[in-house]
């Protein structure tokens, strides 16, 4: 498995500001997911981060809000823009690891946003 | 992404019980079942998952079965205890065989399972 690590681990955001969210891995991982659940509900999919490309967006998310950000196999960023109330969430990054005869998924802890 | 249904919403199991927790998918194309564990104020935690070319694994009081003709999996969790008590989630992608291939995960919307001592 892997040791996942998330940065801030919470914060309380003013509306109209943006929040990049930061995402440590100790092992090198090709690809990297970003999720967000919301209050009470389900994991949702935000867009798949590999390394060397564009981060693809899932439907109803769109890289204008969502900034991704790659630089390396063990590090990514999520930027929350121009934020409001709805984007009161928890941000989940999650790596997929090559173990025995298959590929599993991690996440790591969250970042717990709030926005007022 | 392709729906994944799951069900109870909500689960009360005494202590010692079975709890058993149903998913149903649509996308044959998956082929990675996994479930997870949460608890408040944390990230889903990997709990058990399985792919579909076997019908059931087990792993200490956890145990994953695939019907695959019916595009059902199911957790079971034997002599339950209050520890147990957490917010379930069963999900599905397209991970692939050789490594490196994955696909995001599709969730189903959960199970608040409480065990009564």
């Amino acid at each position: 498995s892997a040791v996942i690590s998330q940065k801030p681990s919470r914060d309380i955001c003013q509306r109209g500001t943006s929040l990049t969210i930061q995402c440590q891995v100790d092992s090198q991982v090709t690809m990297m997911f970003w999720y967000r659940q919301q209050p009470g509900q389900s994991l949702t999919l935000i867009a798949t981060a590999n390394q060397g490309s564009e981060a693809t967006y899932e439907s109803g998310f769109v890289i204008d809000k969502f900034p991704i950000s790659r630089p390396n196999l063990t590090f990514s960023t999520l930027t929350v823009s121009n934020m409001s109330p709805e984007d009161s969430s928890i941000y989940l990054c999650s790596v997929v690891f090559w173990e025995g005869s298959q590929d599993t998924q991690y996440f790591g802890p969250g970042t717990r946003l709030t926005v007022l | 992404q392709q729906q994944v249904k799951q069900s109870p919403q909500s689960l009360i199991v005494q202590k010692g019980g079975i709890s058993i927790i149903n998913c149903a998918y649509e996308n044959t194309a998956f082929d990675y079942f996994p479930w997870y564990q949460q608890f408040p104020g944390k990230g889903p935690a990997l709990l058990i998952a399985i792919r579909p070319d076997v019908s059931e694994k087990k792993e200490g009081r956890f145990t994953i079965s695939f019907n695959k003709s019916a595009k059902q999996f199911s957790l079971h969790i034997m002599d339950s205890q209050p520890g147990d008590s957490a917010t379930y989630f069963c999900a599905a992608s397209m991970l692939g065989y050789s490594g490196g291939g994955a696909d995001g995960l599709t969730f189903g919307k959960g199970t608040h399972l409480i065990i009564q001592p």
